[in-house]
């Protein structure tokens, strides 16, 4: 069965940039997973951050921007800041209306 | 604004059934899916199904067909999950997410979550 794929865990200076990817276990992702990216803290539901691969949601702030690189989607943030600590998960669509999540990177900001 | 709310925290015992449910508001209700999430303590994030309360089609993951029932009542815009008979696995942190978008591929807004223990 096919696996979508995250960094584990990642760190960032304050003021750096840095780039999640989300990847399949077994070939290439496209725009055609459209791709999906979700914010996590502790004890707190997920919020929704970019959809179909670029598109920021309401209200998310311009410096995390999505995008594919490669043969994975990706997630940038720019100039983090000490509350991007969290953990991130994509989402690939998988077909028949069946999306899967991946595993979770846990960002560090220090 | 968009808001789904959900029931409270469960506690239950193995092989007992449960039903939770999430009730969405400020937007037609008939009209989006609706998907539920789970996240077993200290762990990820997984995509468990869908419905479309239109017309109740539903579709779920794999790994979870069969093991928990996905339903909506339109008259009260509320989505259930429910379990004929639990185990401890599946004690967890569950959400429900509305999906978005024309593509109805990314959840948009989320349900603030429902615990559910399971413990003898």
């Amino acid at each position: 069965q096919t696996v979508v794929t995250q960094e584990p865990s990642f760190s960032v200076s304050p003021g750096g940039t840095v780039t999640l990817t989300c990847g399949l276990s077994s070939g290439s992702v496209s725009t055609t997973y459209y791709p999906s990216w979700y914010q996590q803290t502790p004890g707190q539901a997920p919020r929704t951050l970019i959809y179909s691969t670029n598109t920021r949601s309401s209200g998310v702030p311009d410096r995390f921007s999505g995008s594919i690189l490669g043969n994975k989607a990706a997630l940038t943030i720019t100039g983090a800041q000490a509350d991007d600590e969290s953990a991130y998960y994509c989402v690939l669509y998988m077909g028949s209306g069946i999306s899967m999540f991946g595993g979770g990177t846990k960002l560090t900001v220090l | 604004e968009v808001q789904l709310v959900q029931s409270g925290a469960e506690v239950k015992k193995p092989g007992e059934s449960l039903k939770i449910s999430c009730k969405g508001s400020e937007y037609s209700f008939t009209s989006y899916w609706i998907g539920w999430v789970r996240q077993m303590p200290g762990k990820g994030l997984e995509w468990m199904g869908i419905i479309y309360p239109g017309d109740s089609d539903t579709r779920y993951s794999p790994s979870f067909q069969g093991q928990v029932t996905i339903s909506a009542d339109k008259s009260f815009s509320t989505a259930y999950l429910q379990w004929s008979s639990l185990k401890a696995s599946d004690t967890a942190m569950y959400y429900c997410a509305r999906l978005g978008g024309s593509e109805a591929r990314h959840f948009d807004y989320w349900g603030q979550g429902t615990l559910v223990t399971v413990s003898s």
